[in-house]
């Protein structure tokens, strides 16, 4: 398996503009985590889902951030409209339900809003 | 509730030296315990884990003890190199509303020089 791919790998927009993010997790794990990274506040949980569908979105941050897994293979997160605070890297994560073996995280998209 | 608490960095080193990154965890339950590591400009990879009380993880000559008792999980390397220079995340997981879900802590800075 290829692991958990993300898209695209960095991004620079203006302030004001939709950006979407995009990831494809492992074959066969069932939930998928959104997560944020930045130095003042560490990785922060966005929102998770379990088969496709968003289990808790109590971590994104406002309405501006919304997230969609249409099918088992794809996911993607949307900021509209962007502002500079929301530079960061944004990984995804995949997992399957039970077991110790902990998250595969992607390689992330680094995020810079001017 | 379930928290991680690890040792604050940066943490600088010689080449060979021997490390620890301290690492100490709040939880109700039995969790799984984690160690990843995050090379420059890359996701976080699982380095080590253990399941249950007085398992040892190891891999690429790290090593780390779930120790109960202390409700420990400090991470050890008897001689570092110039290529174990990352950011090191101590987790744990815990199930809520049938998932798996990791806590982390807020990460070591770890830099080894020549």
């Amino acid at each position: 398996d290829a692991g958990v791919i993300q898209s695209p790998r960095h991004e620079v927009t203006e302030m004001g503009q939709e950006v979407t993010l995009r990831c494809k997790p492992i074959s066969g794990h069932d939930y998928l985590f959104w997560y944020r990274q930045t130095m003042m506040r560490g990785l922060e949980l966005l929102i998770y889902f379990n088969n496709n569908v968003p289990i808790d979105d109590s971590g994104m941050p406002e309405d501006r951030f919304s997230a969609k897994m249409p099918n088992a293979s794809f996911s993607t997160l949307k900021i509209q409209p962007s502002e500079p605070r929301d530079s960061a890297v944004y990984f995804c994560a995949s997992s399957l339900v039970w077991g110790g073996d902990g998250y595969t995280f992607g390689s992330g998209t680094r995020l810079t809003v001017v | 509730g379930n928290s991680v608490t690890q040792m604050e960095g940066p943490v600088t080193l010689s080449e060979e030296a021997f490390l620890t990154i301290n690492c100490t965890y709040t939880a109700t339950g039995y969790p799984s315990l984690f160690w990843y590591v995050q090379y420059p400009g890359e996701g976080l990879q699982l380095l080590l884990k253990a399941t249950k009380a007085d398992d040892k993880g190891s891999n690429k000559g790290f090593e780390a003890t779930y120790r109960k008792e202390t409700t420990s999980f400090h991470l050890e390397k008897g001689s570092v190199q110039v290529s174990d220079s990352a950011v090191y995340f101590c987790a744990l997981s815990h199930i809520i509303q049938g998932a798996q879900k990791l806590v982390f802590g807020q990460g070591t800075r770890l830099t080894i020089n020549p």
